[in-house]
């Protein structure tokens, strides 16, 4: 059963700083990995969809890693802003059907001015 | 466009009452499914369906049911709404190579 982990579940930064947010997933035989935003009360919004041939995608200030051999993906923000205040979710297909994805349970991004 | 919608965006309803909701995709996607999703649980699996005619429970399925009659639409049942089901309710739709999308979410309210 796949299992995926997001450490951590909160985080605050200033303005401006670039970070990280990690993915940890327990089966490396995924077919894709997928990030999501969620604003509170929205849905969720699709931010970057990496297959398992590619190794990253970009799109914008935000740059996805996909490494399946340690079961890891990185989501990049460049020069953050308040506007990314949010909460980012990924999610990786369940080995026992590549049809349904297994969701982690995010990591709450504050940027403050 | 393609999109997927949910109807309706809120909803309060009594207890033991029969609620549905909507989800309708014009993504042509196979794969259709319904979350809940509540504070200090994040997203959890209620059904899905992998095409017409085709559904699986979940791993909170209990008390509530879909059908699957075309690629476009699978609706979801609460046949006795209880106050523990009161949550934000999220349809989604995927393909293959495409991932997922979602709905913008259902708020139920059981009073």
């Amino acid at each position: 059963k796949q299992e995926v982990t997001q450490i951590p579940a909160a985080l605050s930064v200033p303005e401006g700083e670039n970070l990280v947010l990690n993915c940890s997933f327990t089966d490396s035989a995924i077919y894709n990995l997928q990030w999501f935003r969620q604003d509170p009360g929205k849905g969720l919004t699709s931010l970057l969809l990496i297959q398992s041939s590619q190794r990253e995608q970009t799109s914008g200030r935000l740059n996805a890693s996909l490494d399946k051999s340690s079961g890891r993906s990185t989501l990049y923000i460049a020069a953050s802003q308040p506007g990314d205040s949010a909460t980012y979710l990924c999610a990786a297909p369940s080995t026992t059907n590549a049809g349904k994805s297994t969701f982690g349970d995010g990591t709450t991004l504050t940027v403050k001015p | 466009d393609a999109e997927i919608t949910q109807s309706p965006r809120h909803k309060i309803t009594e207890t033991g009452r029969q609620v549905t909701l909507a989800c309708h995709q014009t993504w042509n996607h196979n794969n259709m499914f319904w979350y809940r999703q509540d504070l200090g649980h994040g997203l959890r699996l209620i059904h899905y369906s992998y095409g017409v005619h085709d559904t699986n429970k979940g791993e909170v399925s209990d008390g509530y049911s879909v059908s699957r009659s075309n690629t476009e639409d699978l609706p979801l049942t609460l046949e006795s709404a209880a106050s523990s089901q009161t949550s934000v309710y999220f349809c989604a739709s995927s393909d293959r190579p495409y991932g997922y999308t979602f709905g913008s979410g259902t708020r139920l309210t059981v009073v």
